[in-house]
């Protein structure tokens, strides 16, 4: 079975700070992992992904995220935050041998200006 | 606009109505997936199709529910005898068949209200 855990509702961030929004897996293979962002009435956004390689991804919109295996982690960045940030996040994992993407519930990231 | 659409994108029925949702993915992909959304949670997935194979179900796909994708361009997800639980908004997401290309592109979704 595979799950994703974002342990934050919510996450206040002012412009021009550094954000992060957490993200924690559970996978019985290999996993794929992704963060999209979906802005109010949009549909998904592909943000970025880690499939294998180098531990941090680099995606749209200046974000990066650290994949982290042995605390199963995959965390999203952004050394500076701007208000047009502000969206709702979501990360979702994909295991081996598997089409169907597992969401987490989604992070609303607020930047205040 | 390239991306994938979805029709209707609002849609109002009363219980116990059939209902039918459109999606055309991104014209160069095969594959294509059905995801369901309700408030304050993330999409759950559906069911999954490549070219006109559905090969992957969720057994949240209960026998109201049944999908198509007849000649493996778009795909249609239809109700039957809707409840207010059917409720949520659904998406449409598609995905290349190279390698490396796990990531799925969604469409704006259908947001269904049962009343």
């Amino acid at each position: 079975a595979q799950s994703v855990a974002q342990p934050e509702d919510q996450v206040n961030v002012a412009e021009g700070n550094p954000l992060t929004v957490k993200c924690t897996y559970s996978v019985s293979g290999n996993p794929y992992l992704f963060w999209y962002v979906q802005y109010p009435n949009r549909g998904l956004q592909f943000l970025l992904k880690y499939i294998t390689g180098d531990n941090l991804v680099k995606g749209s919109y200046g974000f990066e995220a650290e994949f982290n295996k042995s605390q199963t982690s995959f965390h999203l960045k952004k050394p500076s935050a701007l208000v047009s940030d502000s969206a709702l996040y979501f990360c979702a994992v994909k295991d081996t041998g598997r089409r169907a993407l597992t969401f987490g519930s989604g992070t609303r990231l607020q930047v205040q200006p | 606009d390239t991306g994938v659409s979805q029709d209707p994108r609002h849609k109002i029925t009363k219980r116990g109505q059939n209902v039918t949702f459109r999606c055309d993915p991104i014209s160069e992909h095969n594959r294509l997936y059905w995801y369901r959304q309700t408030l304050g949670q993330g999409p759950e997935f559906l069911t999954y199709f490549q070219n006109e194979a559905q090969l992957e179900k969720s057994r949240l796909l209960s026998d109201r529910f049944s999908a198509e994708r007849p000649k493996g361009s778009f795909s249609t997800l239809e109700i039957q005898r809707t409840e207010q639980g059917d409720s949520a908004m659904y998406l449409c997401a598609s995905s290349p068949q190279d390698g490396f290309s796990y990531e799925q592109y969604f469409g704006p979704g259908t947001r269904l209200t049962v009343t």
